[in-house]
């Protein structure tokens, strides 16, 4: 199986801040990496996919980079509703495997 | 609306089985392979289960035997049968949306799966 590690598992930041958060691949995925957004009590949200397209209605201030083992989501400007959990996710080869989250909070 | 609703989940004790049940609507069901994610408190979501749109089926080494996915395109259904479950099945599942390059892109709101004695 493929396993994918994200850092940081948190972090603390401020509205207007610029956030990157990092996602490895345990063996290279081409491009096939997604990231969700998740609030507590909700269910995942797509953003990102093919490790840069931006899913339709997400803001363009959230934007992904990378290919092979390892990649990026970064928010360009931290906005109130952007304080959630973030997940990485390979769509290679199945078993399709997540990271283990990245929980944005408030400084 | 284009929506994902699932239900069924519910307090099983260890070894038992449920049936967990997503209707969809707003959407082509047939034309999308569909999927279960799992998240439990404190962990990371795991995939549990996809079927595509001519009936195959993939499952995770963690489930597989175990879990059953299946889909009747004439309701817009999906379901996952879920027998011999254990502890650590306990979670919050949701069933998703997939189709071609775009992974989930719509989710259920999710059902709770508590496996206690």
């Amino acid at each position: 199986d493929i396993q994918m590690t994200q850092s940081p598992s948190s972090l603390s930041a401020s509205v207007g801040d610029r956030v990157t958060i990092t996602c490895r691949a345990s063996q290279s995925i081409s491009n096939y990496l997604n990231w969700y957004q998740q609030k507590p009590g909700k269910a995942p949200k797509l953003l990102i996919y093919v490790a840069s397209s931006l899913q339709s209605g997400v803001p363009s201030r959230f934007s992904g980079s990378g290919s092979g083992t390892d990649f990026t989501l970064t928010i360009s400007s931290l906005q109130p509703e952007d304080f959630a959990t973030y997940h990485c996710q390979q769509s290679h080869s199945t078993p399709w495997t997540f990271g283990q989250g990245t929980k944005v909070e408030i400084k | 609306e284009v929506q994902l609703v699932e239900s069924g989940g519910g307090l099983v004790q260890p070894g038992g089985s449920l049936r967990l049940s997503c209707a969809a609507s707003g959407f082509t069901f047939s034309s999308y392979d569909m999927h279960w994610v799992r998240h439990a408190t404190g962990k990371g979501l795991e995939w549990v289960s996809a079927i595509g749109t001519a009936g195959d089926t993939y499952y995770p080494g963690s489930v597989k035997g175990r879990f059953t996915i299946s889909r009747e395109n004439a309701k817009n259904s999906l379901y996952l049968q879920m027998n011999s479950l254990r502890a650590e099945d306990t979670a919050v599942y949701y069933c998703a949306r997939a189709g071609g390059t775009i992974p989930f892109d719509l989710w259920g709101r999710g059902t709770l799966v508590t496996v206690s004695s």
